[in-house]
């Protein structure tokens, strides 16, 4: 499929948990990002990554780990998830890191128990 | 900490009406500013972008940058139904960050 996905959609945790949320995308863009969505405080940057291999932290980093060995998958791990990393989350790709306009994946509602 | 601050809504216009969303920003070096819709339980998609002040229309959209007031809006003319979603400003810092408002929620009344 042409664009940019999210797996799994739906995910149920238990607190103490390693999680880890895939995202996929086929435009070949450089630029990869994660967010989290809470009410009232609008989209969050998680980590972002400007290229294979190369990756940075975000306004909100901790507890969360990223890597990036090819150009398409971006995935995102809690090392072990809490109850305040319940949120959705959003995979997005930018073909400039700037300035320009970003695509989101469909996001992956996380529940941590 | 840089801030974008937008009134959370619900943003209530009839039909046919003119919807105002209004967006406030905390770095002046701020270059480029972006509106996402946010249709319920969808993810964002971008309708306008802006990087210098003044207007920009497109269709029904209408983007206003003012930096000197650090001040963004989106007009939606002849408001729909359809146009009933949760609007993002957007504000790209530089550096590979773009800061988010939490939304304004629109709804339109047929």
């Amino acid at each position: 499929d042409a664009g940019i996905t999210q797996s799994p959609r739906y995910k149920i945790t238990e607190t103490g948990r390693q999680v880890t949320l895939m995202c996929h995308q086929t435009w070949s863009h450089s630029y990869m990002f994660w967010y989290r969505q809470d009410l009232g405080h609008g989209l969050r940057l998680i980590y972002y990554s400007a290229a294979a291999d190369i990756t940075d932290k975000g306004e909100v980093p901790d507890g969360y780990v990223v890597s990036r060995s090819k150009t398409e998958n971006f995935p995102l791990t809690l090392e072990s998830a809490t109850r305040s990393q319940t949120s959705v989350y959003f995979c997005a790709s930018s073909d400039s890191g700037s300035g320009y306009e970003q695509f989101f994946g469909p996001g992956t509602r996380l529940t941590v128990l | 900490q840089k801030e974008v601050e937008q009134n959370s809504g619900p943003l209530s216009v009839p039909e046919g009406a003119i919807a105002s969303l209004n967006c406030t920003y905390s770095d002046r070096g701020s270059q480029s500013f972006f509106w996402y819709r946010q249709y319920s339980g969808k993810s964002p998609e971008l309708i306008m972008f802006i990087y210098s002040n003044g207007d920009k229309e497109d269709g029904r959209f209408t983007a206003q940058l003012n930096k000197a007031s650090q001040y963004v809006s989106l007009l939606i003319r002849d408001s729909q139904p359809s146009d009933s979603a949760t609007y993002l400003c957007a504000v790209d810092t530089g550096g590979f960050k773009t800061i988010f408002g939490a939304g304004t929620r629109l709804f339109v009344k047929a």
